[in-house]
């Protein structure tokens, strides 16, 4: 079972729509989480560090269950400029150390 | 104020050859650490660095090698290349607090293309 799981995708919205991504984690002792968006051929960029109370930026609201190891990302009024790859990010110290570890990402496309 | 630089942003090399990379993480961090991301999939860890110090390593054969300096700058070597290392490189900067990761912050990448 991979460390990060994540919705497959590609999602294609209308501009306008709600979407929502989730995401799940393996290990418990997980100590924290992020949302990246990676546009294509670029780097990994922040879009948001996610706790247990929820939080929000603008259109976008991030929430954590880790009784259920799952996080979300919950975007409104979606814009054509936020079609781009959504990557999950959970970090934990493991066997390897400390890592970030990545979900594979969900591809989304807001159309016109 | 500079983000984190990684050179060169693009190489081909051949089978069997040796590559360098190199990072130079944001001022005031003190953690590097290496991702590779080949196409579709999402970065997998390779090394973290902090104060000098390997802090994490990941699911990497021998042939993958990295070190950070005393400016915290960091290399990332790998030997004796196959065709399957080409990939994205990124280098991430971070400063953990209380031994916790935070967020990190990446570089543009190296595209390497082995042929």
């Amino acid at each position: 079972r991979k460390e990060v799981e994540q919705d497959p995708g590609p999602f294609n919205v209308p501009e306008g729509a709600t979407v929502a991504f989730n995401c799940t984690y393996s290990n418990s002792a997980s100590q924290s989480f992020f949302w990246y968006r990676q546009d294509c051929r670029k780097e990994p960029k922040l879009l948001m560090s996610v706790y247990s109370s929820g939080n929000e930026d603008g259109r976008f609201t991030a929430q954590l269950n880790r009784a259920s190891q799952y996080i979300s990302l919950l975007i409104r009024d979606s814009k054509l400029s936020d079609s781009a790859t959504y990557l999950c990010v959970v970090n934990f110290y493991s066997n390897s150390g400390y890592a970030l570890n990545f979900g594979k990402g969900t591809s989304l496309l807001v159309t016109p | 104020d500079a983000g984190v630089t990684q050179s060169p942003t693009h190489l081909i090399k051949t089978r069997g050859q040796h590559v360098t990379l190199r990072c130079s993480p944001i001022s005031g961090h003190k953690s590097v650490s290496w991702y590779q991301q080949v196409l579709g999939q999402g970065p997998q860890f390779i090394f973290q660095y902090y104060e000098k110090e390997e802090r994490g390593r990941g699911n990497f054969p021998d042939r993958f090698s990295a070190r950070q300096f005393p400016n915290y700058s960091s290399e990332l070597n790998v030997n004796a290349l196959l065709l399957g290392d080409s990939a994205l490189y990124l280098c991430a900067s971070s400063q953990p607090r209380g031994g916790v990761n935070t967020e990190a912050f990446f570089g543009q990448g190296t595209r390497l293309t082995v042929v």
